[in-house]
């Protein structure tokens, strides 16, 4: 079965530091990874995903993530955060082995920038 | 605009009353699925499908049903809401076909059930 969690439910940084969100996920074979945002009163926005490739994956509002198989971890980080990173941040795996079957979502982590 | 369309985008539903939210995508993806949102439990699966006349089970399907009698089209039933289903539900699309594995969510439908 696959899973992935996202261990803090909240993490708070103050505008202009890096910021760090942790994602862990568990699939028997190879994963899909991806990172959604969601906007106050909005649906979930497409950030950046990893498929195979480089293990640092840059996305949509100067997002990154990094994939470490050995550390089953798929990170979103940022290097300067703004206010207007506020948001609800959703990491999902999708196993390259489970064929056609649905993305799983965390529980997702609330990201507050503070000014 | 290209994307995925939900309708309503708020209801409020007496215990016992069914209806259906609309869900429509112009992409031509061949998966689509509902998802409810609830506090402290991020999105959780209620049905699914991977092309029309095919559908599936998620995590949560009790009190739903779904038809996918076209490619565009994926409403989900509610037939005897209850308060439980207070939510907020999102619809989602994707192109497996051509190695897409992300998905397009719609706005949302704010659903409360009194």
């Amino acid at each position: 079965a696959q899973s992935v969690a996202q261990p803090e439910d909240q993490v708070n940084v103050a505008e202009g530091n890096p910021l760090t969100v942790k994602c862990t996920y568990s699939v028997s074979g190879n994963p899909y990874l991806f990172w959604y945002v969601q906007y106050p009163n909005r649906g979930l926005q497409f950030l950046l995903k990893y498929i195979t490739g480089d293990n640092l994956v840059k996305g949509s509002y100067g997002f990154e993530a990094e994939f470490n198989k050995s550390q089953t971890s798929f990170h979103l980080k940022k290097p300067s955060a703004l206010v207007s990173d506020s948001a609800l941040y959703f990491c999902a795996v999708r196993d390259m082995a489970a064929g056609n079957t649905p993305l799983v979502f965390g529980k997702g982590t609330r990201l507050s920038v503070i000014a | 605009n290209a994307g995925v369309t939900q309708t309503p985008k708020f209801q409020v539903l007496k215990t016992g009353q069914s209806m259906t939210l609309q869900c429509a995508q112009d992409m031509n993806h061949e998966y689509m699925s509902w998802y409810r949102q609830d506090p402290g439990m991020g999105l959780r699966l209620i049905h699914y499908s991977v092309g029309a006349g095919i559908t599936d089970q998620g995590e949560v399907p009790n009190g739903y049903n779904v038809s996918r009698s076209t490619t565009e089209d994926f409403p989900l039933r509610l037939l005897s809401a209850a308060p439980s289903q207070t939510s907020v539900y999102f619809c989602a699309s994707s192109d497996w076909g051509q190695g897409n594995y992300g998905y397009t969510f719609g706005s949302g439908t704010r659903l409360t059930v009194v």
